[in-house]
């Protein structure tokens, strides 16, 4: 089982720019989790996707929007990056329903805008 | 304001000791408690979880408890050993839907 998988895991962009992070979760998950974590800070939750759908949203603009594709896997999308999206983000899976159990984080992308 | 409050400095500690993290909530009512280490560039790593009506829970050296009337979770780690090193986050889960809030973290140094 290779667990949470995320690519890529460094990405330089510049600002105004566009990015997409991609995001595989464990074998037998079918929800996907987002978080951004700023350096020295703990990960914020951005959004979760279970059916395809965006089932919560945190505090994020709308600039952050994501999607899950049939085999569960999920896609993050930034646009207009600022300088303050520089950050590690984590993609973490569950099973629906299950709340209480463990979430599997992936290894992160660290995204650097400049 | 709903807040999770870790101890953000640093905490350093000799081998062999019992190394002990706080987390703190306020208005959260979580029906559960979790806890992870994260070590650097790395995602987090899940570690224990402790249930609302569990005032304590074990695992090998680890060790968490949960007070609910203090808004409080400890978190040991005895005999603690240099590989121990890393940042120990706590995350609580306010709906029950798997969405984690997490605190800042409390960095655990371990010397020989």
């Amino acid at each position: 089982d290779a667990g949470v998988t995320q690519s890529p895991t460094h990405l330089i962009k510049t600002r105004g720019q566009q990015v997409t992070l991609r995001c595989s979760p464990k074998s037998g998950h079918d929800t996907v989790s987002w978080y951004q974590q700023a350096l020295g800070q703990g990960p914020q939750f951005i959004f979760q996707y279970y059916e395809e759908e965006e089932r919560q949203r945190g505090n994020f603009p709308d600039r952050f929007s994501g999607h899950q594709f049939p085999n569960y896997s999920s896609e993050l999308n930034v646009n207009a990056l600022l300088l303050g999206d520089s950050a590690l983000y984590l993609c973490a899976s569950s099973l629906v329903g299950t709340g209480g159990t463990e979430a599997f984080f992936g290894q992160g992308t660290r995204l650097t805008v400049v | 304001s709903q807040k999770i409050e870790q101890n953000s400095e640093a905490l350093n500690i000799q081998e062999g000791k019992t190394a002990t993290l706080t987390c703190n909530y306020t208005n959260y009512s979580p029906a559960y408690l979790q806890w992870y280490r994260q070590d650097p560039g790395r995602g987090p790593v899940f570690l224990l979880l402790i249930r609302e009506n569990e005032k304590e829970k074990r695992k090998e050296r680890l060790k968490v408890t949960f007070d609910t009337t203090l808004k409080q979770s400890l978190f040991h780690i005895t005999a603690s050993q240099p590989a121990d090193s890393a940042t120990y986050l706590c995350a609580l889960d306010p709906g029950n839907t798997d969405k984690l809030i997490f605190g800042t973290g409390t960095r655990l140094q371990v010397f020989p």
